[in-house]
């Protein structure tokens, strides 16, 4: 079946670095979704991507998906405090009905 | 955006006994509902998919005489843990998406189960 890696696992950073988590799929997806959870709290919708190769930015964050629809990644420039929790990225492959696949998640701590 | 309202969000229960979590979508009609389990600092493992009016849809691995899923309406789903034990302790949420699949998934708040 359908499987959706992530790494890295953790990544611990200082306040102002940047940070990257990648998303790899074994199969093609129609569309790749990020997620944000906070400590304690339930995962939040980020984004979406759909088209091959697309770059989507948030302010300081910026999603890329893979032109092959296979990868994805998500960007955080100058990291904050407030960054702090787990991002998930989740892809649906093409065939219809496909349900949501989680990656294991990468779990960001930013020290002050 | 969407609201999904999941209750309760913490319970503690007695081994053997059965607990009842409601996932309500508060502003839509969802057919379907999905039901995760996760566990500390780890990824969400979908259970099972809730359909509206039909049976439930069990992953691989997943009891489901153990975990009773009910969609009785477009606006509710619940999962019953039924007999619960110690290991059965997890965090459990749940999610809808508006309209089509291909569309963002909103999560309840998550129901913290501790069995004792």
């Amino acid at each position: 079946g359908q499987q959706v890696m992530q790494i890295p696992q953790y990544q611990h950073v200082q306040e102002g670095e940047d940070f990257t988590t990648y998303c790899n799929s074994s199969t093609t997806l129609s569309n790749i979704q990020w997620y944000k959870q906070r400590p304690g709290g339930h995962p939040v919708f980020l984004i979406q991507l759909v088209k091959s190769g697309e770059v989507k930015k948030q302010k300081r964050l910026t999603f890329q998906f893979g032109e092959a629809k296979k990868n994805s990644s998500l960007h955080i420039t100058a990291t904050q405090t407030t960054d702090v929790g787990t991002y998930f990225c989740a892809g649906r492959g093409e065939t219809s009905g496909s349900r949501l696949t989680f990656g294991e998640g990468t779990q960001l701590t930013v020290n002050p | 955006g969407a609201v999904v309202s999941q209750h309760p969000s913490r319970v503690i229960c007695k081994s053997g006994t059965s607990v009842k979590i409601e996932c309500r979508s508060l502003d839509f009609q969802a057919t379907t509902m999905f039901w995760y389990r996760q566990f500390p600092k780890k990824s969400l493992m979908l259970m099972a998919t809730s359909n509206e009016g039909s049976k439930a849809t069990y992953e691989q691995g997943v009891e489901k005489d153990k975990f009773l899923i009910n969609h009785a309406s477009l606006t509710l789903s619940t999962l019953t843990v039924t007999s619960a034990h110690p290991e059965d302790s997890s965090f459990y949420i749940c999610s809808a998406s508006r309209g089509h699949l291909n569309t963002e998934a909103f999560f309840g708040q998550g129901t913290r189960l501790t069995v004792v």
